[in-house]
């Protein structure tokens, strides 16, 4: 099946500083989401992106599907203590039926 | 309050049981989803429905069964044949309609098997 790459694995900033990650793939898809899962619960959806080159916020955060639909990116302006916990990205194809294909995520650490 | 739950939150089970997980949404969402979380990886997709009476396996479906009699709601069956059950597992649902797939969690269910 598809395989996603998400990077870096672990992230360590203070807090204030600005934070970046992304996904890739070798194969595109229609659909970028980006999760936060904070521990011992469920993931809760951050953004939702459905058009190549989109870019869309949601608060401090923003995402951009990328313009080759194989990759897309996900930043945190300003971090704050609660940003604390795991980024997961998930790409769906319109043919699965909503079938998600998670990356590993990204585990985020802020230091006050 | 609309929501996806799930019960219980921890589970414990001795080896050669069968046990069944919890799942049930108020959403009206059509789509349903389990998903397996060991630590530090990402989700796998165990089994999926589109619609009542009707499911298809994920990736990882071997040792789960699953039902999907109401919209509400869609057990799963973690069967003493799954060799490696202990894990996070998390329920999802979705519209399921048009292009707008995008997953809504539920609390999950972390199951131990000893």
């Amino acid at each position: 099946g598809q395989q996603l790459n998400q990077s870096p694995q672990s992230m360590f900033i203070q807090e204030g500083e600005d934070v970046s990650m992304n996904c890739t793939s070798s194969s595109i898809f229609n659909t970028w989401l980006w999760y936060k899962q904070d521990p011992g619960e469920g993931p809760v959806l951050l953004i939702a992106l459905y058009k190549a080159g989109e870019l869309t916020s949601n608060g401090r955060l923003t995402a951009q599907f990328g313009i080759t639909r194989k990759d897309s990116f996900l930043n945190i302006s300003a971090s704050i203590p609660s940003d604390v916990g795991i980024y997961f990205c998930a790409g769906q194809l319109y043919t699965n039926a909503g079938k998600s294909t998670f990356g590993d995520g990204t585990t985020l650490t802020v230091k006050p | 309050d609309g929501g996806i739950t799930q019960s219980p939150k921890y589970l414990f089970r001795k080896e050669g049981q069968n046990v069944t997980l919890s799942c049930e949404q108020n959403l009206n969402h059509d789509a349903m989803y389990w998903y397996r979380q060991d630590p530090g990886q990402g989700l796998r997709l165990i089994y999926y429905s589109q619609i009542v009476n009707d499911f298809q396996k994920g990736d990882i479906a071997e040792g789960y069964s699953v039902s999907r009699e109401k919209k509400e709601s869609f057990p799963l069956t973690v069967t003493s044949a799954q060799k490696n059950p202990t894990a996070f597992y998390l329920c999802a649902s979705s519209i399921g309609q048009g292009a707008r797939y995008e997953q809504y969690f539920g609390p999950g269910t972390r199951l131990t098997v000893t």
